[in-house]
């Protein structure tokens, strides 16, 4: 399976909102309601903040949000932090030999 | 509270085997709705979902394509983790892997508990 494909790099000023894509094709991300979004600082194991598109895990911030529309799933974050700075990566899970595929990754910067 | 740790060597010569180990503790590696997965992640592939191992009356295993051939993923219950071996290593290998639970609660089944990871470099 090929990579979902994210932009490379997202940047905001404090307080903002940003919105990081993931764009899969229509036999992953757009035939499911399977996407997962991952939070990853350098140097940290990756942390999970969103499953089934929408909910997030126990304590994780309110400020994480996700949403999709055919090919295309969509992170938000609000109200972004410096702590916000980190790898983000989507995946999409399919029921096959081959479950699980990762999108290319963003970094997100705080100004 | 799940853990997961991590040990293995981090250096490797081409052509040999990598064997990494994750020991589960607030977990079983045996429980009927979570599978053990690794991953890895590099600067030229981002991350990358290698294979997974889990019960369901019986021990299954499935592999990424990309390294199906030289991947086996076996549960050990006695000592209750899981491990990785990779046979015929390249450079092209070199990267952190991670071991992760997925968890069945959810249909996207998403992977809510990561190891430590482990540098692994092969290198002549």
């Amino acid at each position: 399976q090929s990579a979902l494909t994210q932009p490379a790099s997202v940047s905001g000023s404090p307080g903002q909102s940003i919105t990081i894509s993931c764009t899969g094709t229509s036999s992953d991300i757009g035939a499911y309601t399977f996407v997962s979004w991952y939070q990853h600082h350098p140097g940290e194991a990756p942390k999970l903040i969103l499953y089934d598109v929408t909910y997030r895990p126990s304590g994780v911030s309110n400020r994480f949000s996700g949403s999709k529309s055919g090919n295309t799933a969509s992170l938000t974050i609000s109200g972004l932090q410096a702590e916000d700075e980190a790898d983000y990566y989507c995946s999409s899970y399919t029921n096959t030999i081959s479950p699980y595929v990762f999108g290319t990754g963003t970094k997100v910067t705080v100004l | 509270q799940v853990q997961l740790q991590q040990s293995g060597p981090g250096l490797l010569q081409p052509s040999q085997t990598l064997t990494l180990t994750c020991v589960i503790s607030g977990d079983s590696v045996s429980r009927n709705n979570a599978a053990w997965n690794w991953i890895r992640q590099s600067p030229s592939r981002g991350l990358e979902w290698l294979g997974r191992t889990y019960y369901r009356s019986r021990w299954y295993r499935d592999y990424e394509v990309s390294v199906q051939g030289r991947i086996t993923i076996n549960p050990d219950t006695s000592k209750n983790q899981f491990s990785l071996q990779l046979n015929s290593v390249t450079p092209d290998d070199t990267a952190l892997y991670y071991c992760a639970r997925a968890n069945y609660n959810s249909p996207s089944v998403p992977f809510d508990s990561w190891g430590q990871g482990t540098p692994v470099t092969v290198s002549s």
